[in-house]
């Protein structure tokens, strides 16, 4: 079966680092996404990793590695706003995104 | 990117009944798609709406339970027939962005989040 994995919640405080782990199996590959959702909001993309390294984006980087099946985001200089779900999800080999069931993440002052 | 408005945006509605959720995008769009969103789970895809043809369902889901239209290329709906508790959850309408070298990532609608007693 297809399965991504990733941690129910985790906890930061404002100006720290946090890193969100992901890990899939999926039956092929075509592309990695993570999505940030804000509690009662639609998922709103944040990130897009098809090759193997770090794609940067502002405060907001993501990693693949291929290979391993996992993928990161790393968030710097959190602020409250950050507080959100954060969803990874795969694009198999038939086109078919499969999503994990999104980290929580708390921001503590 | 695309603008995508739902209505409604939550309703309580009684077992046994149906509802029909809209959704409008600023530009056209070949595909679009239905999830659902039961509470601290994944997303779920119902289907994907094809304009002119048959909407194709996910494992699980089928037509008299979710009736789908796809009247153009900017507007779709979703019915949830025959409710009970285990419908409620928040149904998001989504399309696939193209136009940024096919990364294909979606945007959503602000969703709609269904409470049947």
């Amino acid at each position: 079966g297809q399965n991504i994995d990733q941690p129910t919640e985790m906890t930061a405080t404002e100006g720290a680092i946090v890193q969100i782990n992901c890990t899939y199996q999926t039956s092929g590959f075509n592309g990695l996404f993570w999505y940030q959702q804000h509690a009662g909001e639609a998922p709103t993309f944040l990130s897009y990793n098809v090759l193997d390294g770090l794609e940067e984006k502002g405060r907001f980087s993501s990693f693949l590695s291929r290979s391993k099946g996992y993928s990161y985001l790393l968030l710097k200089e959190l602020q409250m706003k950050d507080s959100a779900s954060y969803l990874c999800a795969v694009r198999d080999s038939n086109y078919q995104l499969i999503w994990g069931a999104g980290t929580k993440l708390i921001i503590k002052p | 990117s695309a603008v995508i408005s739902q209505k409604p945006s939550r309703d309580i509605c009684q077992r046994g009944t149906s509802l029909t959720i809209q959704c409008q995008v600023d530009s056209q769009v070949t595909m679009m798609f239905w999830y659902r969103q039961q509470p601290g789970q994944s997303l779920t895809l119902i289907a994907t709406a094809n304009q002119g043809s048959e909407a194709t369902y996910e494992s699980g889901f089928v037509i008299d339970k979710f009736p789908i239209s796809r009247p153009n290329l900017t507007f779709s709906t979703l019915t949830v027939s025959n409710m009970s508790p285990e419908d409620s959850s928040i149904y998001l309408c989504s399309v696939e962005d193209l136009d940024r070298g096919n990364t294909g990532e979606l945007f959503f609608g602000e969703g709609s989040r269904l409470t049947v007693l």
